[in-house]
C-alpha cells in the first residue's frame, strides 16, 4: 500500500524555470491538498481539491497552478520559479474535507531556487 | 486570521518520563483540531483527531484533550521511549478546507 507519493524527492532549478511537482493516491481519497512548509512557519496551505475537475486556491497560491483530472493525481505545477518558493512541499490526502478525516502525508519534495 | 502556537520549541527528557506538549489557538471556533507527528525528512503522520465536541482522545501512550472556550489543547505522552523523539505538530481546522498548523515542538528523548 503505497499511500501518498510525491516525486521528484529533491530540486534544483533556476529563477524563471518552470517545473511540476507529482503527487498520486493509492487511497481513493476524494481531498487532496498541497502545503509549504518554511523554516519557523507552520504549514500554509497552497490549493486543494475536493475531487476531480475541481479545485480552489488556498492560503499563499500565488505563482502556483494546479488541476485535478483523476482522482488519483494532483500534481502542482510552478510558472516561473522564484528563489521565494524555496521551501519543502507535502501533499495530503483523505476521505472527506480537510479536517474531517485524518490526512495522511507524502514524504515531500525538498524544492531550492538559485 | 488563525494563529496556532506551540510552546516550548524543543523539549528534551530522559526516556521513561512522562512529558506534555502545549497547543494554543487565538479563534476557538473549530470544528476539529488535529496532532501530527513529524520524523527527519519525512512527511505527517496523523497520531489523534479530536473533534470540537469532544474532550479528548486516546491512542497507546498518547492523550490529546482540547479545551475549545480557552484555545487550548495539550499531547500527553506517556513512559516516553527514545522512538518518540520527532516533532510534533497541531492543527485546527476552521471549518474551512484548511487547516492551520502550529510550527512544533521538537522532542528527544534521550536513552
Amino acid at each position: 500500500n503505497a499511500g501518498v507519493t510525491q516525486t521528484p524527492k529533491f530540486q534544483v532549478l533556476k529563477t524563471g524555470q518552470s517545473m511540476t511537482l507529482q503527487c498520486a493516491q493509492d487511497m481513493n481519497h476524494e481531498y487532496m491538498s498541497w502545503y509549504r512548509q518554511d523554516p519557523g512557519m507552520g504549514l500554509r496551505l497552497i490549493h486543494y481539491s475536493v475531487g476531480a475537475g475541481i479545485t480552489d486556491q488556498g492560503e499563499v497560491p500565488n505563482g502556483y497552478n494546479v488541476s485535478r483530472s483523476t482522482t488519483e493525481d494532483f500534481p502542482l505545477r510552478l510558472l516561473s520559479a522564484a528563489p521565494s518558493q524555496t521551501s519543502v512541499y507535502f501533499c495530503a490526502s483523505s476521505y472527506g474535507g480537510a479536517g474531517n478525516q485524518p490526512q495522511h502525508f507524502g514524504d515531500g519534495t525538498r524544492l531550492s531556487i538559485l | 486570521k488563525q494563529e496556532v502556537t506551540q510552546i516550548p520549541a524543543a523539549l528534551s527528557v530522559p526516556e521513561g518520563e512522562n512529558l506534555v506538549l502545549n497547543c494554543s489557538f487565538t479563534d476557538s471556533a473549530i470544528y476539529n483540531l488535529q496532532w501530527f507527528r513529524q520524523d527527519p525528512g519525512k512527511g505527517l503522520t496523523s497520531l489523534l483527531l479530536i473533534q470540537s465536541s469532544q474532550r479528548e482522545q486516546t491512542s497507546g501512550r498518547l492523550n490529546a484533550s482540547l479545551d475549545k472556550s480557552s484555545g487550548r489543547s495539550t499531547l500527553y505522552i506517556a513512559a516516553s521511549q527514545p522512538g518518540d523523539s520527532a516533532t510534533y505538530l497541531c492543527a485546527v481546522n476552521p471549518g474551512a478546507n484548511n487547516l492551520f498548523f502550529g510550527t512544533g515542538t521538537r522532542l528527544t528523548v534521550i536513552p
